[in-house]
C-alpha cells in the first residue's frame, strides 16, 4: 500500500508563476480533500471532492486557485499567478466514505519568492 | 471561528510519565472526533478516535476521553516515550464523512 503520493515534495518559485500540485490518492478511496498549512492558521481544508465531483469549494482563498480531479486515481491544486502569501505547505488527504479516517500524503512545501 | 480548540501550543513531559493533551470544541453537531500525529517534513498520521456515543477509547498507550457536556476531548499517553515527540492534533466531524475540522496543534516533548 503506497499512501497518498503528492509531488513535487519542494516547490520554489518567483511571484506571478503557476503552481500545479499533484496528489494520488490511495486506491479505493472515494473522497479526496487539499489541506494548506501555515503557522498563522494551522490545517485549513481549502476544497475536497467525492467521487472526482468537487463537493465544497468555500476554503479555496481566491480566484487564482483551482482544483480538479479527471479521475478517482488523480488530482492537482494549481495557483496562477502564485503570490508570496501562498508559500505554505499543502496536503493532499483521502478517505472511505466509512470509517472517516483521512489519510494524508506527506505534503507539498510551497515557497513562492 | 475556531470550532476545534487546542489552547496549549506547546507540552513536555518526562520520559515514562503520562503525558495530557486537551482539545475543545463548540459545534454541538460534531459526532466523530479524532487524534493526528505528525512529524516534521511529514503528513499527519491518524492515531486514535471516537464516537460520540461512546466517552473512551483505548489503543495501547493511547486513550482518548469524551465529555460531550464539556465539549471537551483528551489523549492521554501512558507511558510517554522520546517517540511520541510530535505535533498532535485535534479533529472533529459531524455527521458522517464531512471534512475534519482541526484544531492548531499541541507540540510534544518527550524529555529522556
Amino acid at each position: 500500500d503506497a499512501g497518498v503520493i503528492q509531488s513535487p515534495r519542494h516547490e520554489v518559485t518567483e511571484m506571478g508563476q503557476e503552481v500545479t500540485l499533484r496528489c494520488k490518492p490511495i486506491s479505493g478511496h472515494n473522497s479526496l480533500f487539499w489541506y494548506r498549512q501555515t503557522m498563522m492558521r494551522g490545517l485549513e481544508l481549502l476544497i475536497y471532492f467525492n467521487n472526482n465531483v468537487p463537493i465544497d469549494d468555500s476554503g479555496m482563498p481566491e480566484d487564482r486557485f483551482s482544483a480538479k480531479m479527471p479521475n478517482a486515481s488523480f488530482s492537482t491544486l494549481k495557483i496562477q499567478p502564485s503570490e508570496p502569501r501562498d508559500s505554505a505547505v499543502y496536503f493532499c488527504a483521502s478517505s472511505f466514505v466509512q470509517p472517516y479516517e483521512q489519510y494524508f500524503g506527506p505534503g507539498t512545501r510551497l515557497t513562492v519568492t | 471561528d475556531q470550532q476545534v480548540k487546542q489552547n496549549s501550543p506547546s507540552l513536555s513531559v518526562q520520559e515514562g510519565r503520562i503525558s495530557i493533551l486537551n482539545c475543545d470544541y463548540t459545534n454541538s453537531m460534531f459526532d466523530y472526533f479524532l487524534w493526528y500525529k505528525k512529524y516534521p517534513a511529514e503528513g499527519p498520521t491518524f492515531l486514535i478516535s471516537i464516537s460520540s456515543i461512546k466517552d473512551k477509547n483505548e489503543d495501547g498507550r493511547f486513550t482518548v476521553f469524551l465529555n460531550k457536556s464539556a465539549k471537551h476531548l483528551s489523549l492521554h499517553i501512558v507511558p510517554s516515550q522520546p517517540g511520541d515527540s510530535a505535533v498532535y492534533f485535534c479533529a472533529a466531524s459531524a455527521r458522517g464523512n464531512t471534512p475534519l475540522v482541526f484544531g492548531k496543534g499541541t507540540r510534544l516533548s518527550v524529555i529522556a
